[in-house]
């Protein structure tokens, strides 16, 4: 079945740092989602990404669908103890439903 | 407000009983969805519906069962042939498939 895989598992950083996270699908997909969960919540939508090569950029936040749109990546800037969460995208191949990632768990230490 | 409900937020059952899980949404959606998360895991998909009395199995449906008679509703029935259900259930909703999906605050049921 369809995969989209997420790397790395888990990123420690020091506050100010960048950090960022990659998925990759076996298959081309319409669109890419990127969702956030707080440690003991849910996961939150952050942005859709539809179009090939298109970057968009939620404050310190960039997003990027690759030319294939078998990739993405969210790229943080200088991350903030507010960052602290777990990352996960979401790719849908034409004709089939969602797939989540495994997700990156991002730690920041103040 | 518009939004997903879950209820309960916490649920523990003795093994072997069957238990069931609320999910409602006023936010008019057709779809639903059903997730199951374990401890520093991701989101593996129960079940999901795109439409009233309709809904297909996801990647992990064995020993759990749901139903869709409103298009508010989406109750998911833990069984007791699901071998380890204690985990953290997520509920979710979308215009349609295509859509980004909205997320309920979780159940954490625990089975002892």
């Amino acid at each position: 079945g369809q995969q989209v895989m997420q790397i790395p598992q888990y990123q420690h950083v020091q506050e100010g740092e960048d950090f960022t996270t990659y998925c990759n699908s076996s298959t081309t997909l319409s669109n890419i989602q990127w969702y956030k969960q707080r440690p003991g919540g849910h996961p939150v939508f952050l942005i859709q990404l539809v179009k090939s090569g298109e970057v968009k950029k939620q404050k310190r936040l960039t997003f990027q669908f690759g030319e294939a749109k078998k990739n993405s990546s969210l790229h943080i800037t200088a991350t903030q103890t507010t960052d602290v969460g777990t990352y996960f995208c979401a790719g849908k191949p034409s004709g089939s439903r969602l797939t989540f990632g495994e997700g990156t768990q991002l730690t920041v230490n103040p | 407000d518009g939004g997903i409900t879950q209820s309960p937020k916490y649920l523990f059952r003795k093994e072997g009983q069957n238990v069931t899980l609320s999910c409602e949404q006023n936010l008019n959606h057709d779809a639903m969805y059903w997730y199951r998360q374990d401890p520093g895991q991701g989101l593996r998909l129960i079940y999901y519906s795109q439409i009233v009395n309709d809904f297909q199995k996801g990647d992990i449906a064995e020993g759990y069962s749901v139903s869709r008679e409103k298009k508010e509703s989406f109750p998911l029935t833990v069984t007791s042939a699901q071998k380890n259900p204690t985990a953290f259930y997520l509920c979710a909703s979308s215009i349609d498939r295509t859509y980004e999906q909205y997320f309920g605050p979780g159940t954490r049921l625990t089975v002892t």
